[in-house]
């Protein structure tokens, strides 16, 4: 597609549900990375795609958070047994290659805004 | 690890004016890339300038310009000729082969 879509763009869940996030990335980008943002915020960092193999999720903030990308482009958030800590704006960004070159701006989907209740 | 630091949380332009927002990082890496991101109450994260650290001259983006100092690790953005459309959150980034790390954001207000 023309951009990174993400979806759905709100979602509102009971603490204690399990959540999926969605993310497609420009077709034919190679990385995707996943970030969290607060209200008020910058981005933090959760994990790291490319292609199919997740490279880094130091950022993840627990084992209740889980990432895949399993065929290399559409990529799913999941996180389960939510609380209340978790909601925020789950933003997506894809980019061309990988390292660090011209190549490499990242693009980002809208985001989806989790509220926890 | 590298981490980014924007000290201003607000700012505030008048119309027309120019306007400075400031970052500054620390890294013991020699290749990375800079950025200023602008997030506009859509949410939308849009990239308005970059910089390649190995340049040495500042990036320009028509009214947008970096003053980028490797040194002291400092990476500015300046707005010349604010106009409304420019109120918006603005991040600092910085990204090495290890990932790409925000700053905590600069809110800029822009008065008609």
């Amino acid at each position: 597609g023309a951009g990174v879509s993400q979806s759905p763009r709100y979602k509102v869940a009971k603490r204690g549900q399990d959540v999926a996030l969605r993310c497609d990335p420009i077709s034919g980008h190679v990385s995707l990375f996943w970030y969290q943002q607060a209200l008020g915020q910058g981005p933090e960092f959760l994990t790291y795609f490319q292609n199919e193999a997740q490279l880094d999720k130091s950022g993840l903030p627990s084992d209740r958070f889980f990432a895949e990308r399993p065929e290399g482009s559409v990529s799913t958030l999941k996180i389960q047994r939510t609380q209340q800590e978790d909601s925020a704006v789950y933003l997506c960004a894809s980019s061309l290659g990988q390292g660090v070159t011209g190549a490499n701006v990242l693009t980002f989907g809208a985001g989806s805004r989790l509220t926890v209740l | 690890a590298q981490t980014v630091t924007q000290s201003q949380p607000e700012m505030s332009v008048q119309e027309a004016e120019t306007v400075t927002l400031s970052c500054t990082y620390d890294t013991s890496e020699s290749d990375y890339y800079l950025f200023w991101y602008k997030q506009p109450p859509s949410r939308q994260m849009i990239l308005v300038i970059r910089q390649e650290a190995y340049k040495q001259q500042n990036a320009t983006e028509n009214r947008f310009s970096v003053n980028f100092q490797k040194a002291a690790k400092s990476f500015s953005l300046k707005i010349s000729d604010s106009q409304l459309g420019d109120a918006a959150m603005y991040f600092c980034a910085y990204r090495s082969a290890f990932g790409m790390r925000f700053g905590a954001g600069t809110r800029l207000t822009v008065k008609p």
